[in-house]
């Protein structure tokens, strides 16, 4: 069965420093999203691309957070500088289409942890 | 603003009895209501979904039943079994955005 792909699985570090999240997507699914979960609630969208393109970022705090998906297939996240409330799972998931309705498989997550 | 409310928070079933997970949705442009399933330091998987054009759906021990008028859905797990020991969250989509908007999640944990 096809996985999205994600590493490391876990990270910690310090705060102000930089931290980067690598998710491979199932192959052939144009969409592509960035979750972050923190403890004890549900996933929130931070970002959403189409094969390269972001088509919604309204959520992710652009002052420290960064994505690129830069030949629309892998994508990474990056969080510079970190801060104590980014601790949390970020997780990737991918559809073949836009839409939840086409089916989110979702990663295993990366599970930050800053100190 | 939280779109989508779940209840309750925590929930222990014997195995062999019924869970039962409630949800209520704000958006009325919501039109695509999954469930996820979520273990231990996993991502979540998808359970089982519906559209408001029906008010059940049945997959194997797992049925959604949605109340259009009420804006409410629930997630009804039969036979429970210590397997089924997750975290669940209830989500939303719809209204002109791909995005999925989850519920807080329910615990559930089926004691033999």
């Amino acid at each position: 069965e096809a996985e999205v792909a994600q590493s490391p699985r876990y990270k910690i570090t310090e705060k102000s420093q930089a931290v980067a999240f690598w998710c491979d997507p199932i192959s052939g699914h144009a969409t592509l999203y960035w979750y972050r979960q923190i403890l004890g609630q549900g996933p929130e969208l931070l970002v959403q691309f189409q094969d390269e393109s972001v088509v919604d970022d309204s959520q992710l705090p652009k002052d420290r957070f960064s994505a690129e998906r830069l030949k629309g297939v892998d994508s990474t996240l990056k969080i510079q500088p970190a801060e104590l409330g980014d601790s949390a799972m970020y997780l990737c998931a991918s559809s073949l289409s836009p839409g939840a309705n086409y089916g989110y498989t979702f990663g295993s997550g990366t599970r930050l942890t800053v100190v | 603003q939280q779109q989508v409310k779940q209840s309750p928070q925590s929930l222990i079933v014997q195995k062999g009895g019924i869970s039962i997970i409630n949800c209520a949705y704000e958006n009325t442009a919501f039109d695509y209501f999954p469930w996820y399933q979520q273990f231990p330091g996993k991502g979540p998987a998808l359970l089982i979904a519906i559209r408001p054009d029906v008010s059940e759906k049945k997959e194997g021990r797992f049925t959604i039943s949605f109340n259009k008028s009420a804006k409410q859905f629930s997630l009804h797990i039969m036979d429970s079994q210590p397997g089924d020991s997750a975290t669940y969250f209830c989500a939303a989509s719809g209204g002109g955005g791909n995005k999925l908007t989850f519920g807080t999640g329910t615990q559930l944990k089926v004691e033999l």
